[in-house]
């Protein structure tokens, strides 16, 4: 187990909804990245924060948004949500600045969506 | 177009064999290169990390090689036992890129029978 923890595991919600997602990084870790994983497809970056700021974002529209709490936990919210939503949501945490950007990422096991 | 490429997409292997796995990518300028496993339904679980100057690094029955003058590198798992059964992803991280955006490959499915 890497210590990081999702929830929930597993959320159905309909076309044009509202979801939050939730990270509980590993103890210590200062950084959350989150990334959506459509089946059979690698992670692509969603965006990562850092000490509660948004340092990074990958080509996903405004309606990902995310924050990052002072304990270092993070949410994931999409609004007006799209079929092509549905996949698995994982979030990495990790503690910057520590091996000159070989720094070690730990994966949560991840939140699957499914918008019908 | 994905700038990390993998192959085979997926492979069957008998149990106690070795097998290779590829990753072509053209990231650039090149900052690391990692290879996760990811079993199924879990999150990717890191084996190694290279940087342009690193060739090999090993984690015990698997070994990643890197050429950063092809832009190639190749994880071998040798003597596989059924718990190597996951995907596989290469993962690039450019050195303009800002941490954490790194560039997944769509990952190598291996099988490993009995």
């Amino acid at each position: 187990e890497t210590g990081v923890t999702q929830s929930p595991t597993h959320l159905i919600k309909t076309r044009g909804q509202q979801v939050t997602l939730r990270c509980s990084s590993q103890s210590g870790h200062n950084t959350v990245s989150w990334y959506q994983q459509a089946l059979g497809q690698g992670p692509q970056f969603i965006f990562q924060y850092y000490r509660e700021e948004e340092n990074g974002r990958g080509n996903f529209p405004p309606r990902f948004s995310g924050l990052q709490f002072p304990n270092y936990s993070s949410e994931l919210n999409v609004n007006a949500l799209e079929l092509d939503d549905s996949a698995l949501y994982l979030c990495a945490s990790s503690l910057a600045g520590t091996s000159g950007g070989r720094e070690t990422q730990y994966f949560g096991p991840g939140t699957r969506l499914l918008v019908l | 177009k994905n700038q990390v490429e993998q192959s085979p997409q997926s492979l069957i292997i008998l149990e106690g064999k070795n097998c290779t796995l590829q990753c072509n990518y053209t990231v650039s300028p090149f900052s690391n290169l990692r290879w996760y496993k990811q079993d199924t339904g879990r999150g990717p679980v890191s084996l190694t990390i290279m940087t342009f100057s690193e060739n090999t690094k090993s984690n015990g029955r698997y070994t990643a090689t890197l050429d950063a003058d092809t832009k190639q590198s190749s994880l071998h798992i040798t003597a596989s036992q059924l718990s190597d059964s996951a995907s596989y992803i290469c993962v690039v991280s450019g050195l303009t890129d800002s941490w954490g955006k790194f560039q997944f490959g769509a990952g190598t499915q291996v099988v490993v029978t009995p």
